[in-house]
């Protein structure tokens, strides 16, 4: 059990560049979370996968994000055409079956910077 | 929107002093989950209490939970520099369905002086 692991760790660009952020679950978790986590606040959820399903989005999930899990195993969160808001913490979280579901597993988080 | 509130939201006590740390919530829960946060770091659990259960212990914490007022506490004894963090709770709403997705509050900042 290596935990779960996000790459990149930190990224800076500029505004209205793309980003994608990788998030590898622990190997036999088939739940996976995205979250956002702002400066002083705790993190805010953004979308969930079951397996490759994708079941649901936050509304703070705009257009301009994307979240895959081709094959069930690891996620990708796209932004595209960045603005200085989404400047966060972006964090993954992955579950496993029965009572383990209930316990999330975070990861180090992706620092994203927008200038 | 954030469910959970945490109280205090900045905590200073002396190394061996007990910290206790409050959350209320608005809805009805599942569970509520405690987690650390050190320094700009991802989060990790501390402990899980079910909406039927009062009281839990896992080594030096103790967290209670009142489904009637909605709310729970945090107690960390005999505390150690290294619990300097961020605490969180995390709420499992019972009206999410099987998703389990967690709604936090804005924390709680310990300092634990040596």
């Amino acid at each position: 059990d290596t935990g779960v692991s996000q790459d990149p760790r930190h990224k800076i660009t500029k505004r209205g560049q793309n980003v994608t952020f990788r998030c590898d679950p622990i190997s036999e978790h088939n739940r996976l979370y995205w979250y956002r986590q702002t400066l002083g606040q705790g993190p805010e959820f953004l979308t969930y996968f079951q397996n490759e399903a994708q079941l649901e989005k936050s509304r703070l999930l705009s257009d301009r994000f994307s979240a895959e899990r081709p094959k069930g195993s690891f996620s990708t969160l796209e932004i595209q055409r960045t603005e200085q808001g989404d400047s966060a913490m972006y964090l993954c979280a992955s579950s496993g079956r029965g009572l383990a579901r209930e316990t999330q597993y975070f990861g180090p988080g992706t620092r994203l910077l927008v200038l | 929107s954030q469910q959970g509130e945490e109280d205090p939201q900045a905590l200073s006590i002396q190394e061996g002093e007990n910290a206790t740390m409050n959350c209320s919530y608005k809805t009805s829960i599942n569970n509520l989950q405690w987690y650390r946060q050190n320094s700009g770091r991802g989060l990790v659990h501390l402990i899980l209490i079910r909406s039927n259960e009062r009281e839990k212990h896992s080594g030096r914490l103790r967290v209670t939970l009142d489904t009637s007022k909605k709310s729970s506490s945090l107690l960390i004894t005999a505390s150690r520099a290294a619990d300097t963090a961020s605490y969180f709770c995390a709420t499992d709403a019972e009206s999410g369905g099987s998703n389990y997705k967690l709604t936090f509050g804005k924390g709680t900042l310990l300092t634990v002086n040596p």
